[in-house]
């Protein structure tokens, strides 16, 4: 089976500092990953995936995130937090194969001015 | 590229009611999967068609249904509408089927209120 787990449900940060969102993963495959970013009153957007090739991935608006298998971890950071970055964001695993996408069960971002 | 839509964006029934959600997909996308979400349940999987077939289908009541069209839009039908059922219904597209590394692109939802 496969899950994953976020493991802070809010995080506030100050505008200009880094931001961390953490995510661990469970599958009995090799998983592939998303981050994902809703915005308020509106769909999901694709920030990030990673599919077996760089660990290290670089997804848009600055932000990124890295396999590490030892640790079953896909953590997204960015350097320098901006007001736009105010959000939800969900970390999301599925394995080829597979039949579906599993969401874990998001992190509210805040932004302090 | 349009992306994907849904309509209606807001809809308010009421209990015992029937209503049906649509999705347009991108141009080129063969599936359409459906998701759930509430605040105390987060997002979950309703089902997903690819090529007018149900693949997959989620842990959900038999009064969700759904159908894909040959054009690939699919709508999403909840009967006897129950006070639970309040939710935002998203849709998500993509070129391949679900499970693989194909990225799926989610349209705006629709809020659904029963009362």
């Amino acid at each position: 089976a496969q899950s994953v787990t976020q493991l802070d449900s809010h995080v506030s940060v100050s505008e200009g500092t880094p931001v961390l969102l953490r995510c661990n993963y469970s599958s009995s495959y090799s998983p592939s990953l998303f981050w994902y970013v809703q915005h308020p009153n509106k769909g999901l957007q694709l920030l990030l995936k990673y599919t077996s090739a760089a660990t290290l991935v670089k997804g848009i608006n600055g932000f990124e995130a890295e396999f590490k298998k030892s640790e079953t971890s896909f953590h997204l950071t960015k350097p320098s937090a901006h007001m736009s970055d105010a959000a939800e964001y969900f970390c999301v695993v599925t394995y080829p194969g597979g039949e579906k996408l599993t969401f874990g069960t998001g992190t509210r971002l805040t932004i302090i001015p | 590229k349009a992306g994907v839509t849904q309509t209606p964006r807001y809809l308010i029934k009421t209990r015992g009611q029937q209503v049906t959600l649509s999705c347009s997909p991108i141009s080129g996308h063969r599936s359409v999967s459906w998701y759930q979400q509430t605040p105390g349940q987060g997002l979950q999987f309703l089902f997903e068609y690819f090529s007018e077939t149900q693949r997959n289908k989620g842990n959900f009541p038999g009064r969700f249904s759904g159908r894909q069209f040959s054009n690939s839009r699919s709508e999403m039908n909840v009967s006897t509408l129950e006070l639970g059922d309040s939710a935002l219904y998203l849709c998500a597209s993509s070129l391949l089927a679900g499970g693989s590394t194909d990225t799926q692109y989610f349209g705006p939802g629709t809020r659904l209120t029963v009362l």
